[in-house]
């Protein structure tokens, strides 16, 4: 069964810290894909990206970078120079290609702290 | 283009009633799926519709319903509330529902059961 992992239940920050999110994945299937989203307050997940299971390349928007190692089943997230808009509540999420319509499997949330 | 919309915001019901949530996908969207978020168990899918017929569910009892309209719009039911329901009730939609498109989120309905 799929299972995503954020070990890091909170992490607090000064503004332009770097900060790294962790998630590590389990899958049977050979085609899946990878998502993040943010949450801020107001409760909306806001979806930031989206990773194939055959794409490695590293990604980077702006301030976001993503680096997915399929070695490692890993598919970490950081923001560069951190703000204090970026805090939020941050999910990685899997979907596979057998058996997903729909459905996403998130991890459990990473609470992100940006203090001014 | 507007965004997915979820009514009512809040709810407050009592042990044993039932209630309806509803939600509005971004137009052209067909795929609906809805979540619960609790500070528990987190985020858990619920089940999916597409042209109006179910085509996934997750683990959730029977009391845990849905349909889709000719429309795309969804609604969920829970009948025979118990306290364990309250959460963030999470609807998202996408193009497919297939498992390579983003999904996007509504803000959702925070259900209180007393």
């Amino acid at each position: 069964a799929q299972k995503v992992t954020q070990a890091q239940t909170e992490i607090s920050v000064v503004e332009k810290e770097d900060v790294t999110l962790d998630c590590v994945y389990e899958t049977r299937d050979t085609t899946y894909y990878l998502f993040w989203y943010k949450q801020p307050p107001s409760g909306e997940l806001v979806f930031l990206i989206r990773r194939n299971s055959f794409d490695e390349q590293n990604e980077i928007s702006g301030r976001y970078s993503w680096n997915f190692q399929k070695s490692t089943s890993s598919f970490n997230f950081t923001i560069t120079a951190s703000q204090v808009v970026d805090s939020a509540v941050y999910f990685c999420a899997l979907s596979e290609r057998g058996t997903s319509y729909g459905k996403l499997t998130f991890g459990q949330g990473t609470i992100l702290t940006v203090h001014p | 283009k507007a965004g997915v919309t979820q009514t009512p915001r809040y709810l407050i019901k009592t042990r044993g009633q039932q209630v309806t949530l509803s939600c509005s996908p971004i137009s052209g969207h067909r795929s609906v799926s809805w979540y619960q978020q609790t500070p528990g168990q987190g985020l858990q899918f619920l089940f999916e519709y597409f042209s109006e017929t179910q085509r996934n569910k997750g683990n959730f009892p029977g009391r845990f319903s849905g349909r889709q309209f000719s429309n795309s719009r969804s609604e969920m039911n829970v009948s025979t509330l118990e306290l364990g329901d309250s959460a963030l009730y999470l609807c998202a939609s996408s193009g497919s529902g297939g498992p390579s498109y983003e999904q996007y989120f509504g803000p959702g309905t925070r259900l209180t059961v007393t």
